[in-house]
């Protein structure tokens, strides 16, 4: 099991639109990060939000964070077709430093 | 600056043929990961190194084998591969905990 879960598993979006991506969990965590991934290629990272933090910015993206829930949120504003690309979560938990991926959602931006 | 650094890109083995996949990082890193992404999952964690020295099992450890050979490289070892271990093998590192990980570009393994 991999102890969390993301969704929407697919989102498909004109380009200009808002997307938004939902990540839940069941571990104690220290931060929570978003990754992406382009077809075939490796991780990129996109931004960290600590278990104190509760909202982040870079740029377009705006990450949530709510621990009493378990769950965070990321935000992706006036999407572009560039950012066409799956979307991982990843817990930083806090027995030990394990890294832990959710199943990701593919995000589609039509042109 | 090369980052994280694995070799090989692909591979073929036939079942029971043992193989180390290689990870080297430049960055001086202290923590780095085995990840196997299967199609259209997510990461599911194979082995971790907090530090040289230290390696730690993840979700899902049988069949495989680590050596934190020193702080720059963490390597991979399948001693008899499986077809259910076809899938694309991610190394990633990180400075410390709360810091972002850097992932290299995968090796794509078939077992056949």
């Amino acid at each position: 099991s991999q102890q969390g879960e993301e969704d929407p598993q697919a989102l498909s979006i004109q380009e200009g639109e808002n997307a938004t991506m939902n990540c839940s969990y069941k571990t104690s965590i220290n931060n929570l990060q978003w990754y992406r991934q382009n077809s075939g290629r490796g991780l990129v990272h996109l931004i960290l939000i600590r278990s104190n933090e509760r909202e982040k910015h870079s740029g377009r993206l705006r990450v949530t964070l709510d621990t009493s829930k378990k769950s965070s949120s990321l935000l992706i504003t006036a999407s572009r077709a560039a950012d066409t690309a799956s979307y991982f979560c990843a817990r930083e938990e806090t027995s030990g430093s394990r890294l832990t991926f959710g199943e990701g959602t593919q995000l589609t931006v039509n042109p | 600056n090369a980052g994280v650094t694995q070799t090989p890109k692909f591979q073929v083995l036939k079942t029971g043929q043992s193989m180390t996949l290689q990870c080297a990082q430049d960055m001086n890193h202290n923590s780095m990961y085995w990840y196997r992404q299967d199609p259209g999952m997510g990461l599911r964690l194979i082995y971790y190194s907090a530090s040289e020295g230290t390696t730690d099992k993840g979700e899902v450890p049988n069949g495989y084998n680590v050596s934190r050979l020193n702080k720059r490289e963490f390597s991979l070892r399948l001693e008899s591969a499986a077809p259910s271990q076809t899938s694309v093998y991610f190394c990633a590192s990180s400075p410390e905990a709360e810091r972002e990980a850097f992932f290299g570009q995968g090796t794509r393994l078939t077992v056949v």
